[in-house]
């Protein structure tokens, strides 16, 4: 797939198993982030997404957390499938007041075992 | 499938020459935006345009160009291409140009350059 020999951190996890995907982030100005998932031929596809006036938010079997103190975000999936099994980025938009620009973190490859 | 559409899927080409990619946006969205994804940059944004108008710009090169036709489409243009550009290119679109708009990413253009 497209991803392949992107080095990227990779998360193996077992399927039926939780999941936990961390991301940095750069700005302290951003208010907005969001999680994107990337299949291998596609492009990437809007998981959830939380505005910084929160700290958790939960989707269908997803939850992001965002730690403003130490500008860290997660993404945790519940009961992982094997139809999980993707790139992970995050994404803050960095310039709300000029544009919708988005500025993605490097990638997390989530690899399902059944 | 995200509604958006980009041809070529796939371009061949060689130094020096000169491509165009082309960005068809979901049915009532006003904003596009075109993103690359190189194996050493990760996803970088390089320019957004609403309703025929840039609104931003990101690490997009002098030799490279953007527009938004009246019907919403768009067209990105690389010329004098090295051997860097190798990279897939995204566009995405949206309804506004809100930072809290959610992007819908088209299938990509993979680009290669010999």
């Amino acid at each position: 797939g497209e991803n392949v020999g992107l080095h990227l951190p990779t998360l193996s996890v077992q399927e039926g198993d939780n999941s936990i995907i961390n991301c940095a982030y750069s700005n302290s100005a951003s208010d907005y982030f969001i999680w994107y998932k990337q299949e291998s031929g596609k492009g990437p596809q809007f998981i959830i997404d939380i505005r910084s006036n929160m700290d958790k938010r939960q989707g269908q079997r997803v939850t992001v957390l965002l730690n403003k103190t130490v500008k860290h975000l997660s993404l945790q999936i519940a009961a992982t499938q094997p139809g999980d099994s993707a790139v992970y980025f995050c994404a803050e938009n960095i310039s709300p007041n000029a544009g919708n620009m988005l500025t993605f973190g490097g990638g997390t490859r989530l690899m399902v075992k059944p | 499938d995200s509604g958006v559409t980009q041809t070529p899927k796939h371009l061949i080409t060689a130094t020096g020459q000169r491509v165009t990619l082309r960005c068809s946006p979901r049915s009532g969205d006003l904003s596009v935006y075109w993103y690359q994804q190189s194996l050493d940059q990760g996803l970088q944004f390089l320019i957004h345009y609403y309703n025929g108008e840039e609104r931003a710009k990101g690490n997009i090169l002098e030799r490279f160009s953007a527009q938004q036709f009246p019907d919403l489409h768009s067209e990105l243009n690389l010329s004098s291409l090295e051997l860097g550009d190798s990279a897939l290119y995204f566009c995405a679109s949206s309804l506004r140009a809100g930072a809290v708009d959610e992007q819908f990413f088209g299938p990509g253009t993979r680009l290669t350059v010999l």
